[in-house]
């Protein structure tokens, strides 16, 4: 079965890298997703890696992923307080598009002044 | 305008109380989904539509039922609401033929806060 798990509170102060951290269970996953949930609006997706790459950048984010311990990270570099907000992990399983992403229960990331 | 709309975004309702949540979507996607958050429990698959005629029951169907009435809409219902159903329920949709490469990427509607009493 597919399972993913991720901390539930990270507390970073400004300026800090922020690293969320998540696991997840079945290792036919083709994509892991990030998506941001800030105060009060839906999530949107905020990046994603593909299952045959180890690392991806894109500007302040770097993910991570370690496929044999199953394990993937979401490095946020200079934090911002606009940066505050829940991100979940999602993985989408391989060969089988005709199910829904599996959410972790998200990680309430809070930005100190 | 937004892609995915969730109606109503607010409401407070009665135990026992029939209450419906709409959403609709303006992006052409075949495939559309119910959640509902609670803090600590992250996003819980009620029901998804992989098509107009196709439904099924996600992590935690009892108490819920939904309606696919168009391409465009998904309708949940709750047909006796309890107090354990008070949470933020979100909509969502997809569809992995027109993905940008990347895989069944979902897009969420704001969510609509419900508060059963």
């Amino acid at each position: 079965g597919e399972d993913v798990e991720q901390s539930l509170f990270l507390s970073v102060r400004e300026g800090d890298s922020s690293v969320i951290n998540c696991t997840y269970t079945d290792s036919s996953s083709t994509y892991l997703y990030w998506y941001k949930q800030e105060p009060g609006a839906g999530l949107q997706l905020l990046t994603y890696i593909f299952s045959n790459m180890d690392m991806k950048q894109d500007q302040r984010l770097t993910v991570l992923l370690n496929k044999k311990d199953k394990h993937l990270s979401l490095r946020i570099a200079d934090t911002q307080t606009g940066d505050s907000a829940i991100y979940f992990c999602a993985e989408s399983i391989s060969g089988s598009g005709n199910t829904p992403l599996v959410f972790g229960k998200g990680t309430r990331l809070s930005v100190i002044a | 305008d937004a892609d995915v709309t969730q109606t109503p975004r607010n409401r407070i309702t009665k135990t026992g109380k029939r209450i419906m949540l709409e959403c609709s979507q303006t992006k052409g996607h075949d495939r559309m989904y119910w959640y509902r958050q609670d803090p600590g429990l992250g996003l819980r698959l009620i029901y998804y539509s992989f098509d107009v005629k196709d439904i099924n029951k996600g992590e935690i169907s009892d108490g819920y039922s939904v309606s696919r009435q168009a391409q465009a809409k998904f309708s949940l219902s709750l047909e006796s609401a309890i107090p354990n159903q008070t949470a933020l329920y979100f909509c969502a949709t997809s569809d992995p033929s027109r993905d940008r490469g990347i895989g069944n990427e979902q897009y969420f509607g704001p969510g609509t806060r419900l508060t059963v009493t």
